[in-house]
């Protein structure tokens, strides 16, 4: 079973507000990333990170900005949600480093589904 | 272009019945390929990973075949179980970027019936 959190698990939210996704590891694990994910979709990158204050943006252009304070812990922000935004968010980490970094398992967490209305 | 194709998209089957799911790729320089789990409103769950040299690997009912001539892989389900119905996502990994960036399938949605 994989130690990897995000809450909410559902969110139903009214446009322009601004929200927050969490998402936290216990796995001690330096790499982070969220993917979105629409219904019968493949996963698509649109932010990941290395270790602390490390943050890149993935292959899918998301109006979200996420930080990475402590090792554990990622979230994922939207200063004013669309009803474009309505998706799956799925966040996932993998231990990283060295040459075996390519081969390292990704664990992924719940997801949360996002609904903007 | 770095892609990754599934076949069937769908697929039913009979419960105690087996079935085989189609990975095709395109992704270079390969690293390696995962098939993942997804139920229903959860997170993609690992089944298998196989690197360049591997060509089949096996978890319980789950067996998985590579062959990177061809850029091919296959995820057979042996004696399929109500509990097997889910999403199966062939993902591949790359070696080109520090990252290993990973490249998803969308998934083959398996229904078992009773």
């Amino acid at each position: 079973e994989a130690d990897i959190y995000q809450t909410p698990r559902y969110l139903v939210i009214g446009t322009g507000k601004k929200i927050t996704l969490e998402c936290s590891q216990t796995m001690g694990h330096d790499k982070m990333y969220w993917y979105q994910q629409d219904p019968g979709m493949e996963l698509h990158l649109i932010h990941y990170s290395y270790g602390v204050n490390s943050t890149e943006k993935g292959d899918l252009s998301s109006e979200s900005t996420v930080s990475r304070i402590r090792t554990e812990h990622f979230p994922l922000t939207l200063e004013s949600a669309r009803p474009s935004h309505t998706s799956q968010y799925l966040c996932a980490s993998s231990r990283g480093g060295g040459q075996g970094a390519f081969n390292d398992e990704a664990f992924f967490g719940q997801g949360t589904r996002l609904t903007v209305v | 272009k770095n892609q990754v194709e599934q076949s069937p998209q769908s697929l039913i089957i009979l419960e105690g019945k087996n079935c085989t799911l189609q990975c095709n790729y395109t992704v270079s320089p390969f690293s390696n390929l995962r098939w993942y789990k997804q139920d229903t409103g959860r997170g993609p769950v690992s089944l298998t990973i196989m690197t360049f040299s591997e060509n089949t690997k096996s978890n319980g009912r789950y067996t998985a075949t590579l062959d990177a001539d061809t850029k091919q892989s296959s995820l057979h389900i042996t004696a399929s179980q109500l509990s097997d119905s889910a999403s199966y996502i062939c993902v591949v990994a790359d070696r080109g970027s520090t990252l290993g960036r990973l490249y998803f399938g969308r998934g083959t949605q398996l229904t078992v019936w009773p």
